[in-house]
């Protein structure tokens, strides 16, 4: 299966924009990037996801390489509410997502 | 609007006691449904999938089973609770043929 790496930690303060980098390197073609983020004692909230082109919605823009192998989710105006763990995964079979580690990210205010 | 609603929210169960964790999904017609577990500082991992009613995969073996008595009910459940079962069970949607899931609130379950 394909993985992913992201860094296990990032700070931002507040009203500020945060770059969240995700590596994979061994990326499938018709494998699609997902962003979830999870708050503690709570499920994952879905993010946003893409496979080739950049996409944008009202909680995240994804920027995705040309050669896919690595992608940015960029948050803007971070709040203390955007503070979670970030998890970037590939959908490597129908139904099936693997979540890793992710990235704890601190809002300073 | 769609609604996923998981019960009990929490419990504290004995070694060896048996287990029945519930979901239903409102406002969605056979969607697909997941069973997902976390034990504490641990990784996220699905445990089964249903695509239909009285039909459900197995993905981890962790001596858990699943049922699908209704289109919009998922069943997690065991005869005999382990100490490793404690975690944090999560249940999950997708609609037909979309990869996209929407999480519930969880069941954190605690067994002594």
């Amino acid at each position: 299966d394909a993985k992913t790496t992201q860094p296990d930690s990032m700070e931002s303060t507040e009203g500020e924009t945060v770059h969240l980098p995700c590596s994979h390197a061994t990326i499938s073609g018709n494998e699609y990037i997902y962003w979830y983020r999870q708050v503690p004692l709570q499920g994952p909230e879905y993010v946003t996801h893409g496979l080739q082109q950049n996409t944008t919605n009202s909680m995240a823009f994804l920027a995705i390489a040309s050669d896919r192998k690595s992608s940015t989710l960029i948050l803007t105006h971070v709040s203390l509410r955007d503070a979670a763990v970030y998890h970037c995964i590939l959908r490597v079979a129908h139904n099936k997502l693997t979540f890793g580690q992710g990235t704890v990210l601190s809002v300073i205010p | 609007a769609q609604t996923i609603h998981q019960w009990p929210v929490a419990e504290i169960k004995a070694v060896g006691s048996p287990l029945s964790l519930g979901c239903t999904i409102k406002g969605k017609s056979s969607p697909n449904l997941y069973w997902y577990w976390q034990a504490t500082g641990g990784t996220l991992q699905q445990l089964f999938y249903s695509i239909t009613v009285g039909q459900v995969e197995s993905v981890v073996q962790l001596n858990l089973s699943a049922s699908r008595p209704k289109d919009d009910q998922f069943i997690l459940s065991t005869e005999k609770l382990l100490l490793s079962h404690s975690g944090f069970y999560l249940c999950a949607w997708s609609l037909l043929g979309e990869d996209t899931q929407y999480f519930g609130p969880g069941t954190r379950l605690l067994v002594l």
